[in-house]
């Protein structure tokens, strides 16, 4: 069955620690994002990737790093620098802008940081 | 500004007690517009894609309308499984808009 999968389901780390959550998708779809979801708000874009090898900054990038080397994949890296890390994590694929197609999402990741 | 809204914020309903949620948006160039469930701890699970003003899409005990200004999310006659959050979203094109969620209980 074609998804994504995110990994690892629950992360905990040290304060000033970097930490990678990963996202894998085997749907074919050209176009990846992350998202920030903290109670009582909206899902919060940190960044998106419509081609493989580029990506932009969404509306709250800083603290955060990315990058997309293969079309199945978009890690995302949480650095020392993000001051509030502990959230829950969504990576969300489809097709390139302009489709209409929805946005398909993985299970998440639960960072905690303390 | 591109936003939306969501209301009521919580709902409570009895089993079979239908009711509406709302979606209400204002964005340039509205590609589609999309409905979300989410369970906690999981990832929003898509339920419908609505494109024009007056489209409906039904599936079990939903039906998700549209206007020019906002969505509808009709529950008729819910079920406990029912419960969990639901969101709205519109697409411009590379831009997902989302609503802060509506949050539904239904009570045996």
């Amino acid at each position: 069955d074609g998804g994504i999968t995110q990994s690892p389901k629950y992360l905990f780390r040290k304060e000033g620690q970097n930490v990678t959550l990963s996202c894998e998708q085997n749907l074919n779809h050209d176009a990846m994002y992350w998202y920030r979801q903290d109670p009582g708000q909206g899902l919060r874009l940190i960044y998106y990737s419509q081609i493989v090898n580029d990506f932009q900054k969404g509306d709250i990038a800083e603290g955060y790093s990315v990058s997309r080397e293969k079309k199945e994949s978009f890690p995302l890296t949480v650095t020392s620098a993000q001051k509030n890390p502990t959230a829950f994590y969504l990576c969300a694929s489809t097709y390139p802008g302009g489709s209409n197609s929805p946005l398909h999402f993985g299970n998440g990741t639960r960072l905690t940081v303390t | 500004e591109d936003q939306v809204t969501q209301s009521p914020e919580a709902l409570r309903l009895q089993e079979g007690e239908s009711s509406s949620l709302n979606c209400s948006y204002t964005v340039s160039g509205l590609r589609g517009l999309f409905w979300y469930r989410q369970d906690p701890g999981k990832g929003p699970e898509f339920l419908f894609t609505l494109y024009s003003a007056g489209e409906e899409k039904e599936k079990e005990r939903l039906k998700a309308t549209l206007t020019k200004k906002e969505s509808f999310l009709h529950i008729t006659a819910p079920k406990p499984e029912d419960s969990a959050t639901y969101l709205c979203a519109a697409n411009t094109g590379n831009q997902f808009y989302f609503g802060t969620g509506t949050s539904l209980t239904v009570i045996p």
